[in-house]
């Protein structure tokens, strides 16, 4: 069975200060996903990483796949009050995503 | 449509009674799948559709839990004899494909509260 394991479960910060969220697993992922969930929403996807090593960008924020493609990081810059919300990672597991537990995220003014 | 469309938002239901969901996806997606999500946990597969073949009814909980998909769009989740335990949001997204890579487009979810 294909795990995904995310930590911290929950992170409170002050704006401005930097965060990284971990997603582990013992399984190799051939794309791994990054969504963000705000309250009454579904997911909405920021990021498919596919290559092992590969780090995307997006504005203050920064993914990167593990070499060995089994992990991933998320790490938020300056983090804003506007990024508060649920992030998940999720990776293809033969046909569907197969989801981490979450990280629960706020940024406080 | 623009985006997967689910109906009710919002159900309320008495133990033991019957509850059909339904999903609205996006025109030309032919994967569609049914997650569900506890109070900030996170999602739980229950069933994927691709095109024509055999869906993946692997996360299912329960022979108390079906889905069906007509004619390649809309999907319908049905619980018989719902009991407290399936309150939780239920959730379903479209893709284009069935590979994950690009990535799914969900519905804001029906929150059922089994009372």
């Amino acid at each position: 069975t294909q795990l995904l394991e995310q930590s911290p479960q929950f992170l409170s910060i002050q704006e401005g200060e930097n965060l990284t969220v971990y997603c582990n697993s013992s399984s190799v992922f051939s794309s791994l996903q990054w969504y963000r969930q705000e309250p009454g929403e579904g997911p909405v996807l920021l990021v498919t990483v596919v290559t092992g090593g590969e780090v995307k960008k997006l504005k203050r924020l920064t993914f990167q796949f593990g070499d060995a493609r089994k992990d991933s990081s998320l790490h938020i810059t300056a983090a804003q009050p506007g990024d508060t919300g649920l992030y998940l990672c999720a990776g293809d597991g033969t046909g569907k995503l197969i989801f981490g537990q979450g990280t629960e995220l706020s940024v406080k003014p | 449509g623009a985006g997967v469309s689910q109906s009710p938002s919002n159900k309320v239901t008495e133990k033991g009674k019957d509850v059909e969901l339904r999903c609205d996806p996006i025109s030309g997606h032919t994967a569609l799948y049914w997650y569900r999500q506890s109070l900030g946990q996170g999602l739980e597969f229950l069933i994927y559709f691709q095109g024509n073949s055999a869906p993946d009814k692997s996360g299912l909980p329960s022979d108390r839990f079906s889905a069906e998909r007509t004619g390649g769009s809309v999907s319908t989740l049905t619980i018989q004899r719902t009991q407290q335990e399936d309150s939780a949001v239920y959730l379903c997204a479209s893709s284009q494909s069935g590979t994950g890579l690009y990535g799914y487009t969900f519905g804001s979810g029906t929150r059922l509260t089994v009372v």
